[in-house]
């Protein structure tokens, strides 16, 4: 079974505050994904990667920066946050081979206030 | 701009009824298709998928059908359970592998099985 560790699990942040959130995947994945669901939209795709130094945008970019340290590492940047990217954040991890499975870790609630 | 569409939103069958997940999409390139579900306060996991080199796909009690003329696919959950109940997402990707594999999901159908 594959794992995906975030952390934080849950976070609180001031309107303008600067938020990382971290995702760690022990499978050897290539593809790590940050996506965020809100109810009436689903999952939507904030940016993802396919290997250490690769970054890709995704549909909903804006406000965001990622970063992916080492194959294993991948980060979500909230620079000045707005109460509009309140959601649960879900860090995702998948092979590019045939078993093409998306393995979601538990997520990270953020409230911003 | 939204590339899969899912209905509908919210779904409530009676155990025992099948209930029909309805999804299309837009971009030709799509070429493998997976449902998701989700339990209340759990992730997204896989539960069944299909490439269109056929046009079903059976796992136990869940089906796919997929139309590639039409652009669309569905599930249908046949003798539905109450541990049915769940959040089910549909979505759509190019097949694995090059550098642009990703996942765009549906906005999702609650789904409620009554006893």
């Amino acid at each position: 079974e594959a794992a995906v560790t975030q952390s934080p699990r849950n976070k609180v942040t001031v309107t303008g505050g600067n938020v990382t959130l971290s995702c760690r995947q022990t499978n050897s994945h290539n593809y790590m994904y940050w996506y965020r669901q809100d109810t009436g939209h689903g999952l939507r795709l904030i940016h993802y990667s396919y290997g250490a130094g690769n970054l890709q945008i995704g549909d909903v970019p804006d406000g965001y920066k990622a970063t992916r340290t080492t194959q294993e590492d991948f980060f979500l940047l909230l620079e000045l946050a707005s109460p509009s990217q309140t959601s649960l954040y879900f860090c995702a991890s998948s092979d590019a081979g045939q078993n093409t499975e998306v393995f979601f870790g538990k997520g990270t609630r953020l409230t911003v206030v | 701009q939204q590339q899969v569409r899912q209905s509908p939103q919210s779904l409530t069958v009676w155990e025992g009824e099948t209930a029909i997940l309805n999804c299309s999409y837009e971009d030709s390139t799509f070429d493998y298709f997976p449902w998701y579900h989700q339990f209340p306060g759990e992730s997204p996991a896989l539960l069944i998928a299909i490439r269109p080199v056929s046009n079903k796909k059976e796992d136990g009690r869940f089906t796919i059908f997929f139309n590639k003329r039409e652009k669309k696919f569905s599930l249908h959950i046949a003798d539905s359970q109450p541990g049915d109940s769940a959040t089910y997402f549909c979505a759509a990707s190019e097949w694995g592998g090059g550098s642009n594999y990703k996942l765009t999901f549906g906005k999702g159908t609650l789904l409620t099985v009554t006893p």
